[in-house]
């Protein structure tokens, strides 16, 4: 069994840029969150993917979209990077959709904006 | 406004002390208190979690303590262990509806030494 799986491991844009993060969950987990964390803090929900469709978002812009694709794999996309979108980006699998707590996370893709 | 607090954020102990790191809350409506470790370059994993209908759960040398009516739980680590030196996150989550998606605390970084 696999665990969750995201790419690339680690990335540099330019403030305004765009850029489109990857998951994979891990075998038999068909709901996705991603989560940013900031240098030493906690990591903050940006939002969750279930049945390809968005299941809860926090207080992040629209710039910060996703999607989730029929193998349960999801990507993350930022518009017009920021310098305050340096960060780790988390990505949690767990199974049962919505109802389980059994979030398993990726090692996560460091971003720098420059 | 930061939903889980965490104290300390650093913690220094010799090998086989106890260290006690402690969590408040304020929304009853959360019902799942999870704690992460995390290490350097890699996501959090889960160490332990509880439920409020309990006050007390071991698994291992972690046990977590929780105090519904002052609205804080603690984990203690028993015997610590230098391989115990890492980043520890609680978290709280609430409810079956919607993302469930966790709220984290700052963070606490624990040195273990030999």
């Amino acid at each position: 069994e696999t665990g969750v799986t995201q790419s690339p491991t680690h990335l540099i844009k330019t403030r305004g840029q765009q850029v489109t993060l990857r998951c994979s969950s891990q075998s038999g987990h068909n709901t996705v969150s991603w989560y940013q964390q900031a240098l030493g803090q906690g990591p903050q929900f940006i939002f969750q993917y279930y049945r390809e469709e968005e299941n809860g978002r926090g207080n992040f812009p629209p710039r910060f979209s996703g999607l989730q694709f029929p193998n349960y794999s999801s990507e993350l996309n930022v518009n017009a990077l920021e310098l305050d979108d340096s960060a780790l980006y988390l990505c949690a699998s767990s199974p049962q959709g919505a109802r389980s707590y059994g979030y398993t996370f990726g090692s996560g893709t460091r971003l720098t904006v420059v | 406004q930061q939903q889980v607090k965490q104290s300390p954020q650093s913690l220094i102990v010799q090998k086989g002390g106890i260290p006690i790191i402690n969590c408040a809350y304020e929304n009853t409506a959360f019902d799942y208190f999870p704690w992460y470790q995390q290490f350097p370059g890699k996501g959090p994993a889960l160490l332990i979690a509880i439920r409020p209908d309990v006050s007390e759960k071991k698994e291992g040398r972690f046990t977590i303590s929780f105090n519904k009516s002052a609205k804080q739980f603690s984990l203690h680590i028993m015997d610590s262990q230098p391989g115990d030196s890492a980043t520890y996150f609680c978290a709280a989550s609430r409810g079956q509806t919607g993302a469930n998606n966790l709220f984290f605390g700052t963070g606490t970084r624990l040195t273990v030494i030999p």
